[in-house]
């Protein structure tokens, strides 16, 4: 199985500033995902996000808000930019295990925005 | 549609086995799975089952899959007071980007 970690594991914000948050692989993957769980909801995907290629954005979702980063094999970072209170959730990353048929979540960071 | 569904809360007593439901839209869908998120945790990932199988068994957990009906079932025999937890079913769908469509999931809560 991947192990993934993510920073920070919560964060507290104001609105209209902007958080970085940073995934962590222990093996190279080809694929990593970024999801939104809404408070009490389930899980939404963002994007898709490839090494070496654009992000792949759901629909509803657009890169000036959520801009992400994949600079490596084993790495992403994912933006929530100019937030607001409606951005506060949980924002879990994930990568597809050896084989692919697997798909395993980082712990998560849980965004209050202010 | 995209739903995937899930009946929102399950209570059993502790010995007993809980089975929790999930019914699913795409019947091109390649791999369904189980995943648990504990209370303040990200998801952990349970057991997956490819879509041409009927029943996986691992250790105290069974995975039913009906085709036909679109229906996938999690039984958890000798329900434990740590299985209290959430469970999401997810489906992968073919093509695309191996993305993943998630059930709204089951609070499961042991009771003594």
């Amino acid at each position: 199985s991947a192990v993934i970690s993510q920073k920070p594991s919560r964060d507290i914000c104001q609105r209209g500033t902007s958080l970085t948050i940073q995934c962590q692989v222990d093996s190279q993957v080809t694929m990593m995902f970024w999801y939104r769980q809404q408070p009490g909801q389930s899980l939404t995907l963002i994007a898709t996000a490839n090494q070496g290629s654009e992000a792949t954005y759901e629909s509803g979702f657009v890169i000036d808000k959520f801009p992400i980063s994949r600079p490596n094999l084993t790495f992403s970072t994912l933006t929530v930019s100019n937030m607001s209170p409606e951005d506060s959730s949980i924002y879990l990353c994930s990568a597809d295990g050896q084989g692919r048929e697997t798909q395993y979540f980082g712990p998560g960071t849980r965004l209050l925005v202010l | 549609g995209e739903d995937v569904e899930q009946s929102l809360f399950l209570s059993v007593r502790e010995g007993d086995s809980s089975v929790i439901n999930c019914t699913y839209t795409d019947s091109s869908s390649t791999y369904l799975y189980w995943y648990k998120q504990e209370p303040g945790a990200g998801l952990q990932l349970l057991t997956y089952i490819f879509s041409n199988m009927d029943m996986k068994q691992d250790q105290r957990l069974t995975v039913l899959l009906n085709k036909m009906d679109k229906h996938l079932s999690l039984r958890i025999a000798d329900t434990q007071t740590g299985d209290s937890a959430i469970y999401f079913c997810a489906e992968r769908r073919r093509g695309g980007y191996n993305k993943l469509i998630f059930g709204a999931g089951t609070r499961l809560a042991v009771h003594p």
